[in-house]
């Protein structure tokens, strides 16, 4: 069964500054899709960044990248020049089997001014 | 095109009593999604529909919480009876199915308080 690990309860970082949010999982597939998403306050999931495993480079959406390493098995978000507004909930999930995904229980992010 | 959507909003009930969560998917969307979200974790499936087929449903409290999709288009969530521990976001979501990588779109969700 797969499974997403997210150690960072919390996380700070300063405006303007890059912050890294970690994620490890675990599968035993050999093809497998790795997501983040943010979650703000007023509760809905926004997809942020997709890395598929036979990606050989690393996912990037404006300020996001992905540092996807496959052998440690672990897919870290980066976010580049932090916004107030990047303030909020960041899930890291992984396809499951039957193409649900499977979440971890979140890092949630302050951005201080 | 229009996102997922859900209702109510939010909704607050007393332990024992019923309650029904409507969701409609993105048109063409074949796989429909039920999260629940407790406070402070990720969201976790409920259940799975492909089309108006259940997919999978091995986290549903089968003894209080039932699910459909009739037509294989909207679909309503329903727990009776309620208990405190059911206080949570629901989550639809939704995707082609089709294997693609992208294209989970989720709801705005609907907060359930039982007291």
């Amino acid at each position: 069964a797969q499974k997403i690990t997210q150690t960072q309860p919390g996380m700070f970082v300063q405006e303007k500054e890059a912050v890294t949010l970690d994620c490890t999982y675990d599968t035993s597939d050999q093809s497998y899709g790795l997501f983040w998403y943010k979650q703000p306050s007023s509760g809905e999931m926004i997809f942020l960044i997709y890395q598929g495993s036979y990606d050989e480079q690393n996912a990037t959406e404006g300020r996001y990248s992905l540092n996807f390493q496959k052998a440690r098995k672990s897919a870290n978000l980066v976010i580049s020049a932090s916004q107030l507004g990047d303030s909020a909930m960041y899930f890291c999930a992984i396809r499951g089997s039957q193409g649900n995904l499977i979440f971890g229980k979140g890092t949630k992010l302050s951005v201080k001014p | 095109e229009a996102g997922v959507a859900q209702s109510p909003r939010y909704k607050i009930i007393e332990k024992r009593q019923s309650v029904a969560f409507w969701c409609n998917p993105i048109s063409g969307h074949a796989t429909l999604y039920w999260y629940q979200q407790i406070l402070g974790q990720g969201p976790k499936l409920l259940i799975q529909f492909q089309n108006n087929g259940v997919v999978d449903d091995s986290q549903l409290p089968k003894d209080r919480f039932s699910a459909e999709r009739l037509k294989g288009v909207d679909s309503t969530l329903k727990i009776q009876p309620a208990k405190l521990e059911d206080s949570a976001v629901y989550l639809c979501a939704s995707n082609l199915g089709d294997g693609t990588a992208g294209g989970y779109t989720f709801g705005s969700g609907t907060r359930l308080t039982v007291v």
